[in-house]
């Protein structure tokens, strides 16, 4: 099945710092996510990009399927910025996302 | 409107037992999905559902899961024989189409003592 690959694992910020997360995937992709986990367990829905480039409000995302990765920005982080953020992507004729480990988020005041 | 509701949202039973965790999803969604997370992993699938059938159940770990989704709408994920490995928040998300995001519920903690 695909592989999916996040770094770093964890990172620390001072609020206000921006950051850059990386998942890199082993075949082509017909859905990729970027999740946040809140420290309650709810999975939040970032984006939906497959492919191409989107933003919304402070985060952005880009996916080059060719090359099989996304970035995930975050800028200006914020303290409730912190939690696990997931990728998952499905590829071919199945939609069931296969997860990364995780990026684990601190935001320090 | 309602996001992907999940009851109950904590579930403690002993070794041996059987238990049944339900899922509503969005209204109008055709796509179930039926996922488990461990503490400190990223969550894996189980099984999902398009329609009333099961499209791709291949993420079940053995005969003791079964799940089922009889009018399209609600599914209940049934475990027999309830083992302290099964703990875990098992997930529930839902699509407009098998393609579409996918929208995650609260999530049901299981604890097998």
């Amino acid at each position: 099945g695909i592989q999916v690959e996040q770094s770093p694992p964890d990172l620390i910020l001072q609020e206000g710092a921006n950051s850059t997360l990386r998942c890199n995937f082993s075949d082509s992709v017909n859905n990729l996510q970027w999740f946040h986990q809140n420290p309650w367990g709810q999975l939040i829905n970032l984006f939906y990009i497959p492919s191409g480039t989107k933003q919304n409000g402070r985060l952005s995302a880009t996916t080059v399927a060719t090359e099989r990765y996304s970035l995930l920005y975050i800028s200006s982080s914020q303290t409730t910025d912190s939690g696990v953020y997931f990728c998952a992507v499905s590829g071919g004729s199945n939609y069931k996302l296969t997860f990364g480990k995780g990026t684990l988020l601190t935001v320090n005041p | 409107g309602a996001g992907v509701s999940q009851t109950p949202s904590n579930k403690v039973t002993e070794k041996g037992k059987y238990v049944e965790l339900r899922c509503d999803p969005i209204s109008g969604h055709t796509a179930l999905y039926w996922y488990r997370q461990s503490l400190g992993q990223g969550p894996e699938f189980l099984i999902y559902f398009q329609g009333t059938g099961a499209a791709d159940d291949s993420g079940l770990p053995n005969d003791r899961f079964f799940a089922v989704r009889p009018e399209g709408s609600v599914s209940t994920l049934k475990i027999q024989r309830t083992e302290r490995g099964d703990s875990a928040v098992y997930l529930c998300a839902s699509s407009l189409q098998m393609q579409d995001t996918q929208y995650f519920g609260p999530g049901t903690r299981l604890t097998v003592l």
